[in-house]
């Protein structure tokens, strides 16, 4: 069962837009709430993570949001960029040296950015 | 300081072909994970190894097997190759398992005929 909902499956946006990339789970243990950015042709590479008990945290231009009674968290991205473009996962992930499945990703958000 | 490197970049089997598909980090991180990439899906963990002499499956691992044959590598293989394993696979590896920071290599595109 899939237990990361991530939506959209795409999304475009003009230059300085801020695309909005949304998350639900459903599972209580999670721990920590990562998202991975990929390009192209390239592996998936940790963008921005926040704790269920942080509300928000902010890395330059992207954001997380996190309701954690809601189970949801989203990522957004101020002034986007044409260098954005990109496929964004939501993932969850349970404690560390836990048994079993580690890291559960959303199935991906691909991003455009048009000039 | 390479990170994780995948080789090779590229293949195509024939069905029922067999191959072994290589993975190496250079960070000294004890874990190590082999996904697979289909368009719509995400990515969906194959097998992975908590630290050196251990190997789990994970999500989808029926038609693959692994090794991790030192702290540095994990190989994943494929015996009787089919049309639905095309796809592209990920190693990935972090410090300990269950971190949420996971290192992943360039991938592998792989394609079955």
């Amino acid at each position: 069962q899939q237990q990361v909902k991530q939506s959209p499956q795409s999304l475009i946006v003009q230059k300085g837009g801020i695309p909005i990339i949304n998350c639900a789970y459903e599972n209580t243990a999670f721990d920590y709430f990562p998202w991975y950015q990929q390009f192209p042709g390239k592996g998936p590479a940790l963008l921005i993570a926040i704790r269920p008990d942080v509300s928000e945290k902010k890395e330059g231009r992207f954001t997380i949001s996190f309701n954690k009674s809601a189970k949801q968290f989203s990522l957004h991205i101020m002034d986007s960029q044409p260098g954005d473009s990109a496929t964004y996962f939501c993932a969850a992930s349970k404690s560390v040296n836990q048994a079993g499945t580690a890291l559960i990703f959303g199935k991906g958000t691909t991003l455009s950015v048009s000039s | 300081n390479a990170g994780v490197t995948q080789t090779p970049k590229f293949q195509v089997l024939k069905t029922g072909q067999s191959m072994t598909l290589q993975c190496a980090q250079d960070m000294n991180h004890n874990s190590m994970y082999w996904y697979r990439q289909d368009p719509g899906m995400g990515l969906r963990l194959i097998y992975y190894s908590a630290s050196e002499g251990t190997t789990d499956k994970g999500e989808v691992p029926n038609g693959y097997n692994v090794s991790r044959l030192n702290k540095r590598e994990f190989s994943l293989r494929l015996e009787s190759a089919a049309p639905s394993q095309t796809s592209v696979y990920f190693c990935a590896s972090s410090v300990v398992q269950g971190s949420y920071e996971q290192y992943f290599g360039p991938g592998t595109r792989l394609t079955v005929t």
